[in-house]
């Protein structure tokens, strides 16, 4: 079953803009995670954040996480052409390793 | 680091035939190994996780079995394909330094 939701699940921005992607997930978590897929390939992953948490940076990335909504953004700033991929959440409810996925939002960069 | 291999990358196989797909894994020992689907458009969906040779545990019923012959070795397999098998197929090993996983490239199965 889906645990995570990405929302939107499609999104289009001209290149130098700020990309947000949300997902929101329905149980508790020990971490919630956020990867990327390129068209046709396997996934990446991008970052980790952990439940007691708030906010994470990774270059370009910034990642943040409400527990009490039980909600997660990813911002990706200035973007690129090559941010042009599909992005999802995945949640690890019980620190085992066992993956669930959202959806995926699909972000197409402008050039 | 460790990688993994997925072979085929793209397979199309008629209702009713075999699958075996195959992934390995170099760089790391005793690794946890995991089988996912994605369905068109669509997120992915845990199938099989192992942790160990003979180790197999599934996650949804279904017309697929996986095997672990060896440490580094994870197999997909089924005896008859069904429409529904249809899918882009995953494997992936958790990275125990970074907390999550890498994934394989991928098998884009269609069962026709």
């Amino acid at each position: 079953s889906q645990q995570g939701e990405e929302d939107p699940q499609a999104l289009s921005i001209q290149e130098g803009e700020n990309a947000t992607m949300n997902c929101s997930y329905k149980t508790s978590i020990n971490n919630l995670q956020w990867y990327r897929q390129n068209s046709g390939r396997g996934l990446v992953h991008l970052i980790l954040i952990r439940s007691n948490e708030r906010e994470k940076h990774s270059g370009r990335l910034r990642v943040t996480l409400d527990t009490s909504k039980k909600s997660s953004s990813l911002l990706i700033t200035a973007s690129r052409a090559a941010d042009t991929a599909s992005y999802f959440c995945a949640t690890d409810p019980f620190g085992n390793e066992k993956l669930t996925f959202g959806t995926g939002t699909r972000l197409t960069i402008i050039p | 680091s460790q990688t993994i291999h997925q072979w085929p990358a793209t397979l199309v196989q008629p209702v009713g035939s075999p699958l075996s797909l195959e992934c390995t894994v170099e760089g790391t020992s005793n690794p946890n190994l995991y089988w996912y689907r994605q369905a068109a458009g669509r997120g992915l969906q845990l199938l099989f996780y192992s942790v160990g040779i003979g180790q197999i545990s599934s996650e949804v019923p279904q017309n697929l079995s996986a095997s672990r012959p060896q440490d580094r070795q994870f197999i997909l397999s089924s005896k008859k394909l069904l429409l529904s098998d249809s899918g882009f197929y995953l494997c992936a090993i958790y990275d125990a330094v970074n907390y999550g996983y890498t994934f394989g490239s991928g098998t884009r199965l269609t069962v026709v």
